[in-house]
């Protein structure tokens, strides 16, 4: 079964510093991987995603992750912070001919000014 | 992109009712909704995946007598907490996707409802 890792529940940045949050996945076949973004008391926002194709993906508010198929991870990155970005972070991985989602336990994101 | 709605967006109940939770997909015709149970400050556990017309499939460990999972049609599922306890309190989030089973196709989320039972 696939399975997410996500280190550091609480990550702190600086506004205007990288943002850099860190994925591992465990998966018996080439996956499907994603970050979402949650606000509070909201549903999931997909981020960006990772199919077929080129490993450097670009998502939605500036945000950008690369997938490594040797190193297993799918780190998520924004070269600078904005105070909107301050939110849970959840990446998730799905096998091929499999639809079921798992999740990592997220990271909230607090931006400092 | 496709919209999800959930009714209600927040709910509280005492003890030993039951609840019903609302999942519709707005402008596409879901083939499959999934089911998330979401504790405070912790990940997305998928509860329970349903195709329409069929029985829904529940994850191990998650109880399917208390939790009633109906797929009516393409646009609207629901789940029941059924003798709701405290315990059972937390953010429900429906998801929906169109598409064949082994083809990329992507979920999308509702904004979740929030129950308390007292």
């Amino acid at each position: 079964a696939q399975s997410v890792t996500q280190l550091g529940s609480h990550v702190s940045v600086s506004e205007g510093a990288l943002v850099l949050l860190r994925c591992n996945y465990s998966s018996s076949v080439p996956p499907y991987l994603f970050w979402y973004v949650q606000y509070p008391n909201q549903g999931l926002q997909l981020l960006l995603k990772y199919t077929t194709g080129a490993t450097l993906v670009k998502g939605i508010n500036g945000f950008e992750a690369e997938f490594k198929k040797s190193e297993t991870s799918f780190h998520l990155t924004k070269p600078s912070a904005h105070m909107s970005d301050a939110a849970e972070y959840f990446c998730a991985v799905s096998e091929r001919g499999n639809n079921r989602l798992a999740f990592g336990k997220g990271n909230q994101v607090v931006v400092i000014p | 992109g496709a919209v999800v709605s959930q009714h209600p967006s927040w709910v509280i109940c005492k003890s030993g009712t039951s609840v019903k939770i609302e999942c519709r997909s707005l402008d596409f015709q879901a083939t499959t909704m999934f089911w998330y149970r979401q504790f405070p400050k912790q990940s997305l556990m998928l509860m329970a995946t349903s195709n329409e017309g069929s029985k829904a499939t529940y994850e191990q460990g998650v109880e399917k007598d208390k939790f009633l999972i109906n797929h009516a049609s393409l646009t609207l599922s629901t789940l029941t907490v059924t003798s709701a306890h405290p315990e059972d309190s937390s953010f429900y989030i429906c998801s929906a996707r169109v598409g064949l089973a082994g083809l990329y196709n992507e979920q999308f989320f509702g904004p979740g409802t929030r129950l308390t039972v007292l």
